[in-house]
């Protein structure tokens, strides 16, 4: 059971490249979503998805584009790296939206990501 | 905000004694609390959650406690053990913020053998 699967570990980027950072999940699950983490502010949500062919924005989407075209997939694409976007970022996926029934959120094991 | 940079607060404590993270929240809305393990190089780890009609849950060896009064939340680990050793997250979810879970900035947890 492989759960959530992020691609790649690591990753350096020059700023102005592009590049799409993969998620996967093989569980069904209709919810799905991306989080930055850096030192001190916790996770912050970048975008998420309520199901194939719906995503909308979190607290932190500037720079960040993400598509749902099937259900186990929900790739996060940045559109020209900046300094700013050094972090670690991690997917995560629910059966439901969290908060409704015992509903536990699965995280992937994360990107880490260097912007020069 | 809740930056405290890149020095997490730590709580160290001996191994078998027992472990208290706390944790403040600021939406009185939030209707749904959640604790997070995250191991070094992992992502985080559901541990266990509440809901605001709740004060008291318990699992294996953990326990949360919810004070909405002074909008505080608690994990209390029995017994703790070296695997217990992470950083520990609380989260928040309100209906007035669909599907946005809100986490807190962490605290770490040393345990000595």
């Amino acid at each position: 059971n492989a759960g959530v699967t992020q691609t790649p570990k690591f990753q350096v980027l020059k700023t102005g490249q592009s590049m799409t950072l993969q998620c996967a999940q093989d569980m069904n699950h209709e919810y799905m979503s991306w989080y930055r983490q850096d030192p001190g502010m916790g996770l912050r949500l970048i975008h998420y998805s309520v199901g194939a062919g719906i995503t909308d924005q979190g607290e932190v989407p500037n720079g960040y584009n993400v598509s749902r075209s099937t259900t186990e997939d929900f790739p996060l694409r940045l559109l020209s790296a900046a300094p700013s976007q050094t972090s670690v970022y991690f997917c995560a996926s629910s059966y439901s939206e969290i908060g409704r029934g015992n509903t536990e959120a699965f995280f992937g094991q994360g990107t880490r990501l260097t912007v020069v | 905000g809740e930056s405290v940079g890149l020095h997490l607060p730590t709580l160290s404590v001996q191994e078998g004694d027992n472990s208290i993270i706390n944790c403040a929240y600021s939406n009185s809305a939030s209707d749904y609390f959640i604790w997070y393990k995250q191991e070094s190089g992992k992502g985080p780890q559901f541990i266990i959650d509440i809901r605001s009609n709740m004060d008291k849950r318990q699992g294996q060896r953990v326990t949360v406690l919810l004070n909405k009064t002074v909008k505080h939340l608690s994990l209390q680990i029995a017994a703790t053990q070296p695997g217990d050793s992470a950083v520990y997250f609380c989260a928040e979810y309100s209906k007035d913020s669909s599907y946005k879970l809100i986490f807190g900035s962490g605290t770490r947890l040393l345990v000595r053998p």
